[in-house]
């Protein structure tokens, strides 16, 4: 059974651009969820999302956004990058809320 | 607010060497209690969820414990596959409903030397 799939791994992006990152649950579940890691503020949650309805929200700014469709498949947009914002994204997935989560490798976003 | 505070930051063992690591929670209405292992460049593992005060739960020479304040893994015998870094997070009730918003420790980097 295929992983939690997040593309693309690796992405370098300017300041003040904006950013889309992908996430592909395992096959049957419905919930998402993101997180950002950083070294100074460790594993801090974004936002969750099940049946293409976002169900809470982190402490993050606006600039901060997602979406889920229909198939479960979710990606975060994050605008008007700031340096702060490099870090690791990483997706969770569980069939239904409340169920263990399992992570994908995430995204490494490195803001110049 | 809630919070989940992991010690040591860092243990190193020899193989074989048994410990503990340690997780102290403060969350308002607890829902699980979840470990996760996280190897340089990957994402967290899943490791074990424990749900109430008195709960344990093993995997080959892991074990997870829980009490009402704070949970321990316990690794027996470890070998240098092990080293990793153990995460430990907290599933709080949010308005009573079902939620993963999930809050984390900072984690305790384990290092096993052969």
């Amino acid at each position: 059974k295929a992983g939690v799939t997040q593309t693309p791994r690796y992405l370098i992006k300017t300041r003040g651009q904006q950013v889309t990152l992908s996430c592909s649950p395992i096959s049957g579940h419905r919930s998402v969820s993101w997180y950002q890691q950083t070294p100074g503020q460790g594993l801090q949650f974004l936002f969750e999302y099940f049946s293409e309805t976002q169900r809470n929200k982190g402490n993050f700014p606006g600039r901060f956004s997602g979406r889920q469709f229909s198939n479960s498949r979710s990606e975060m947009n994050v605008s008007t990058l700031e340096l702060g914002d490099s870090a690791l994204y990483l997706c969770a997935s569980s069939p239904i809320p409340n169920q263990p989560q399992h992570f994908g490798d995430g995204t490494r976003l490195s803001i110049l | 607010e809630d919070q989940v505070t992991q010690s040591p930051e860092a243990l190193r063992l020899q193989e074989g060497e048994s410990s503990s690591l340690n997780c102290s929670y403060t969350v308002s209405g607890l829902r699980g209690l979840f470990w996760y292992r996280q190897d340089p460049g990957k994402g967290p593992e899943f490791l074990f969820t424990l749900y109430s005060a008195g709960e344990e739960k093993e995997k080959e020479r892991l074990k997870a414990t829980l009490t009402k304040k704070e949970s321990f893994l316990h690794i027996t015998a470890p070998k240098p596959e092990d080293s990793a870094t153990y995460l430990c997070a907290v599933q709080a009730t949010i308005g009573g409903g079902a939620t993963n918003k999930l809050i984390f420790g900072t984690g305790t980097l384990l290092a096993v030397q052969p």
